[in-house]
């Protein structure tokens, strides 16, 4: 699996847009670009994934350039509820001989203020 | 809420015990997946387990097992505990798999051992 580098931590104000990146400079062609939040004391919650290009959903948006060796997550407009550990992870598709396996790095510790 | 219900959701134990943490996996799902976090090592995958068989090995101690049973739902076996197993023990499920599969966490077990 392709190792993950982000920042450890992150300020931000209510009402600003975030943007976080991670690097995965050798990540592989069948690789695909999952994030996922995960709040103290609860599990991690899916939050996006794509290939390539950009894909937005209700909460986020992921960026990804034509080389695929970072991508970006940005959430519009934070609130204080947004404060929490983003992990960005990636991963092959269809990986069957290899199980469903996750491996998470440290993580982006968000932390909103009012 | 995820779907995945695990029980029990505190557990407190001492050193050399036996506890058996269970896992009910979103309706439809046909894998479920254990992962520990602790302050030291983050999260950790364990053990994947897809439509009752043993699909992926992470970095599980010896002292630990699992299994899924028919009705798909999972229970993680740790014993001869140690200080160094109190973490919070989360279960995840997903319909396929694989990696691109979005995984969906429940609200995890914290094991304490005394």
């Amino acid at each position: 699996l392709a190792k993950t580098t982000q920042p450890i931590s992150m300020d931000s104000y209510e009402g600003q847009e975030v943007n976080i990146t991670c690097s995965h400079n050798n990540i592989a062609t069948n690789d695909y670009i999952t994030w996922y939040q995960q709040f103290p004391s609860q599990g991690p919650r899916f939050i996006i994934q794509g290939y390539k290009t950009k894909v937005t959903n209700e909460v986020a948006s992921l960026f990804i350039p034509a080389d695929r060796k970072s991508s970006t997550l940005s959430l519009p407009r934070v609130s204080l509820s947004d404060t929490a550990v983003y992990y960005c992870l990636v991963g092959d598709y269809p990986a069957y001989n290899q199980g469903g396996k996750l491996i998470f790095g440290q993580g982006t510790e968000l932390s909103v203020k009012p | 809420d995820s779907g995945v219900t695990q029980t029990p959701k505190h557990l407190i134990t001492a050193t050399g015990q036996r506890v058996t943490l269970r896992c009910s996996p979103r309706s439809g799902d046909l894998s479920v997946y254990w992962y520990q976090q602790s302050l030291d090592q983050g999260l950790q995958f364990l053990i994947q387990y897809y439509n009752g068989e043993e699909r992926a090995k992470g970095n599980i101690l010896e002292r630990f097992s699992a299994q899924q049973f028919p009705d798909l739902h999972s229970e993680l076996n740790l014993s001869s505990l140690e200080l160094g197993d109190s973490a919070l023990y989360f279960c995840a499920s997903s319909f396929g798999p694989g990696e691109a599969d979005t995984q969906y966490f429940g609200p995890g077990t914290r094991l304490t051992v005394l």
